[in-house]
């Protein structure tokens, strides 16, 4: 069966402190990965995917198939990321697969 | 730049009503969710749609309906509703897969 599993339900991390949200996930074929992140009082979007190997806001994230891994890192955490962070991934048939979700905290 | 709209933020709603959920999207996607999202359980998808008229059930379908006439508009119908419907629900629309899926501002519904 198709599943994204966050371990982590909260993390807290001092500003300037690294990051790590753990995602790993099941599939059979070949996935497509994104993270998707909630700040307070807005809506649920985009931060990145994994074919775009891009950075946003300082963050990224590798795919590793042999782990079945798409962790989100981040070097020197801001207040400003506090928010529900989301891994998810697309199958063949339309549906989006999401994870339970992390809340991130950063303390100051 | 709003791209997908939800009807409305907060709903209360008795025990055994009758209760529709609206979003319109203006970005001409095919796709179309329907998501319920509750605290420690993430996102569970209710239905989806891939085109007008079609619709396919997601996880946890049971106790809702959708309908979708038009492009821009799906709709969650819950046919009868119960305390345990009590949730945020998202909607989203998107390209299909690997691409981005956007999503309304949710509806925060209670049944009492």
């Amino acid at each position: 069966a198709q599943r994204v599993t966050q371990p982590e339900k909260l993390l807290s991390v001092f500003k300037g402190a690294p990051v790590e949200l753990k995602c790993n996930y099941s599939y059979s074929g070949s996935p497509e990965l994104f993270w998707y992140v909630q700040y307070s009082r807005q809506r649920l979007q985009l931060l990145l995917r994994h074919i775009s190997r891009e950075s946003i806001k300082g963050f990224t994230a590798d795919l590793n198939k042999g782990e079945t891994s798409f962790h989100l890192k981040k070097p020197f955490a801001q207040e400003e990321d506090s928010a529900m962070y989301y891994c998810a991934l697309t199958s063949g048939t339309y549906k989006y697969i999401f994870g339970t979700g992390t809340r991130l905290k950063v303390l100051a | 730049d709003v791209k997908v709209t939800q009807s409305s933020r907060y709903l209360v709603k008795r025990t055994g009503e009758k209760v529709f959920l609206e979003c319109v999207q203006d970005m001409d996607h095919e796709n179309m969710f329907w998501y319920r999202q509750d605290p420690g359980l993430g996102l569970r998808l209710i239905y989806f749609s891939y085109d007008v008229k079609m619709k396919e059930k997601g996880d946890i379908p049971e106790g809702y309906s959708v309908s979708r006439e038009k492009k821009e508009r799906f709709s969650l119908i819950l046919e009868s509703a119960s305390t345990n419907q009590t949730s945020m629900y998202l909607c989203a629309a998107g390209g299909g897969p690997g691409t981005e899926a956007f999503f309304g501002q949710g509806t925060r519904l209670t049944v009492v």
